[in-house]
């Protein structure tokens, strides 16, 4: 089945500082969505985004659907030892009812 | 609480036994989803179903069957079939499988191992 490029696989910061990752396709989705999952749990909704160029804030976290609606980013300001877990993105295409998962991207966050 | 209960958390099974995870959600979604997830990989659907008494194989559904009799519940059984089930497998729900833009809201997971 298809799985969508998220980038970086892993990422090590400080306490403070600022994270990017996103996530790209090569078909086009009506629907992008971002999950945390931490160790030995299920994956928890963060953030959902219906609408090309939809900018959409959840707490600190941002993210965006892309203009092409290839893309997504997902923003998280001021990293806190709690943020650490595997990030997820999925997409939903127009003509169907699945959603397609990225590979995930770990973050580790270090005081 | 309204959630997805997934149990039991950890199954051991030995070769060649067929074992079935629970999934039960009392949130009255119609859609509920099972995924196999691999270390260092995303999620794969092995099967879902959008509606009672009505279900559709996904990506990997090779050496799994599933049963939907209950709004609520929705039994993943893997079989003697799948030869390689050591993974973390989890449930979903979402409000309608046939309206577009509906999330998927996960259960905690069952982790299967091979003695």
């Amino acid at each position: 089945g298809q799985q969508l490029n998220q980038s970086p696989q892993s990422m090590f910061i400080q306490e403070g500082e600022d994270v990017s990752m996103n996530c790209t396709s090569s078909s086009i989705f009506n629907t992008w969505l971002w999950y945390k999952q931490d160790p030995g749990e299920g994956p928890v909704l963060l953030i959902a985004l219906y609408k090309a160029g939809e900018l959409t804030s959840n707490g600190r976290l941002t993210a965006q659907f892309g203009i092409t609606r290839k893309d997504s980013f997902l923003n998280i300001s001021a990293s806190i030892p709690s943020d650490v877990g595997i990030y997820f993105c999925a997409g939903q295409a127009y003509n169907t009812d699945k959603l397609i998962f990225g590979t995930g991207t770990r973050l580790q966050v270090f005081p | 609480d309204g959630g997805i209960t997934q149990s039991p958390k950890y199954l051991f099974r030995k070769e060649g036994q067929n074992v079935t995870l629970s999934c039960e959600q009392n949130l009255n979604h119609d859609a509920m989803y099972w995924y196999r997830q691999d270390p260092g990989q995303g999620l794969r659907l092995i099967y879902y179903s959008q509606i009672v008494n009505d279900f559709q194989k996904g990506d990997i559904a090779e050496g799994y069957s599933v049963s939907r009799e209950k709004k609520e519940s929705f039994p993943l059984t893997v079989t003697s079939a799948q030869k390689n089930p050591t993974a973390f497998y989890l449930c979903a729900s979402s409000i309608s499988g046939y309206r577009r833009n509906q999330p998927q809201h996960f259960g905690d997971g069952t982790r299967l191992s091979i003695l």
